[in-house]
């Protein structure tokens, strides 16, 4: 069974760095795809960006500018790490393990499980 | 506002069917796969659906989709209040490899 759990700071300054991390346990991060995602209060999910290949990312081109992902193999882990936020930054972030298959050709497949349980940033002063 | 659209909500009564649509575009559902999600009160959204009408293991066959053109449909038959949640849908855009999420509908089951 496959467990994502995210951590970090549930609170952080505007223009300052948001960090989060997600421990995986039941499976390599250095395998599959893994992406984070986040959903303001009473909005629908949106995508931020996934790790693959032991490194390789791709981003959301509205977030492109101030995302960075990355993968520590040997806790198992990925993170994010978000840029100058703001108070549209404030949501509910998860990570998930991708079942995709972007780089195939049409039709692709593109889905999320499992999810983490979701930690909630809120940017403020 | 979401690049995938979704009725902001429906209702039903217990035991009866229920359908959801989302539509989308030809560069997204219309060449790709659709997932969809239930997400409970407080809790992460949960895949029901993938590549269309799959179902994981462990979803119930009351829970059913398809996909005609560009445009998905989730159907719930056997309505139990234990099925009032939000659900979205989802899927590829290929032009940018972004996944991409519905606004969500609340189903509520009077």
């Amino acid at each position: 069974q496959v467990v994502l759990q995210e951590s970090g700071p549930g609170l952080v300054k505007p223009s300052e760095t948001l960090s989060l991390t997600c421990t995986v346990s039941g499976a390599p991060v250095s395998s599959y795809y893994w992406s984070w995602i986040r959903q303001p209060a009473g909005k629908g999910p949106e995508w931020i960006g996934r790790m693959y290949t032991s490194g390789k990312t791709t981003y959301n081109p509205s977030l492109k500018s101030r995302v960075t992902l990355s993968t520590d193999t040997s806790k198992n882990q990925f993170s994010l790490k978000l840029s100058s936020v703001t108070a549209a930054d404030t949501a509910v972030y998860y990570c998930a393990r991708e079942w995709t298959s972007i780089f195939g050709v049409a039709p692709r497949t593109d889905w999320f499980d499992p999810w983490g349980q979701g930690i909630l940033v809120t940017v403020s002063s | 506002q979401s690049v995938l659209t979704q009725p902001p909500s429906v209702s039903a009564a217990p035991g009866q069917k229920v359908t959801i649509s989302c539509s989308g575009s030809s560069s997204n559902i219309g060449i790709n796969y659709v997932s969809w999600y239930q997400q409970l009160p407080g809790a992460a959204p949960k895949v029901l659906i993938y590549d269309n009408d799959k179902r994981p293991s462990g979803i119930p066959d009351r829970f059913s989709g398809s996909k005609s053109g560009t445009s998905g449909t989730l159907g719930i038959t056997g309505l139990q209040t234990g099925d009032e949640a939000v659900y979205y849908c989802a899927t590829l855009d290929s032009s940018l490899t972004v996944a991409l999420f519905g606004g969500g509908t609340k189903l509520t089951v009077l």
